[in-house]
């Protein structure tokens, strides 16, 4: 039951350069959350946004979630060489429901 | 340090040799999965518990088994391993739907 689908698949960009990456999904949620990973590694939480929550930022990190385009984007600012790994959404229908992730950006920033 | 560990880390078997993967968690968290990772499919659920003695299937279940006698260990149990269960698997526990994924265990089946 794959729900989110993240958008491009990969991306190759420039240090410096902010990378955008675009997640769709298709059924009501509860929370949509962004992880990262680097190769064979397990995943890493970097943020959480509730379904009532337009816009949130951490450090370099910009998210936003449209519910009524049910799609939320990732912005890098200012990428370096070791934000190079994959990204994934992940949403939940309601509380205490399993995850579902997509099947992840591949970002490489190039220095 | 608050950690998900897996072991073993690394398997090579062949097929029918039962083989069980563990997992444990020190955040005394009450919800654990088990995710595979397959490239091209993405991170798929294959099973979740919600506490001691509660466990239910996830998206991909079939040929695997779990246990959750105490909350801290969640081990996963392939009684017959096949080739197509050859991926690298994820174990993780939760807290108010954050998931803390462990290193990772890469599974190869001959």
């Amino acid at each position: 039951s794959q729900q989110g689908e993240e958008d491009p698949q990969a991306l190759s960009i420039q240090e410096g350069e902010n990378a955008t990456m675009n997640c769709s999904y298709k059924t009501s949620i509860n929370n949509l959350q962004w992880y990262r990973q680097n190769s064979g590694r397990g995943l890493v939480h970097l943020i959480l946004i509730r379904s009532n929550e337009r816009e949130k930022h951490s450090g370099r990190l910009r998210v936003t979630l449209d519910t009524s385009k049910k799609s939320s984007s990732l912005l890098i600012t200012a990428s370096r060489a070791a934000d190079t790994a994959s990204y994934f959404c992940a949403t939940d229908a309601q509380r205490n429901t399993p995850l579902v992730f997509g099947k992840g950006t591949r970002l490489s920033v190039i220095a | 340090e608050a950690q998900v560990t897996q072991n073993p880390r690394y398997l090579i078997t062949v097929t029918g040799k039962k083989l069980t993967v563990t997992c444990s968690q020190n955040m005394n968290h009450e919800y654990m999965s088990w995710y595979r990772q397959d490239p091209g499919l993405g991170l798929r659920q294959i099973y979740y518990s919600m506490n001691v003695e509660v466990t239910d299937k996830g998206d991909v279940p079939e040929g695997y088994k779990v246990s959750r006698k105490e909350k801290r260990n969640f081990p996963l149990i392939l009684e017959s391993p096949s080739p197509n269960q050859t991926s690298l698997y994820f174990c993780a526990s939760s807290r108010q739907g954050v998931e803390f994924f462990g290193p990772g265990t890469r599974l190869t089946v001959l």
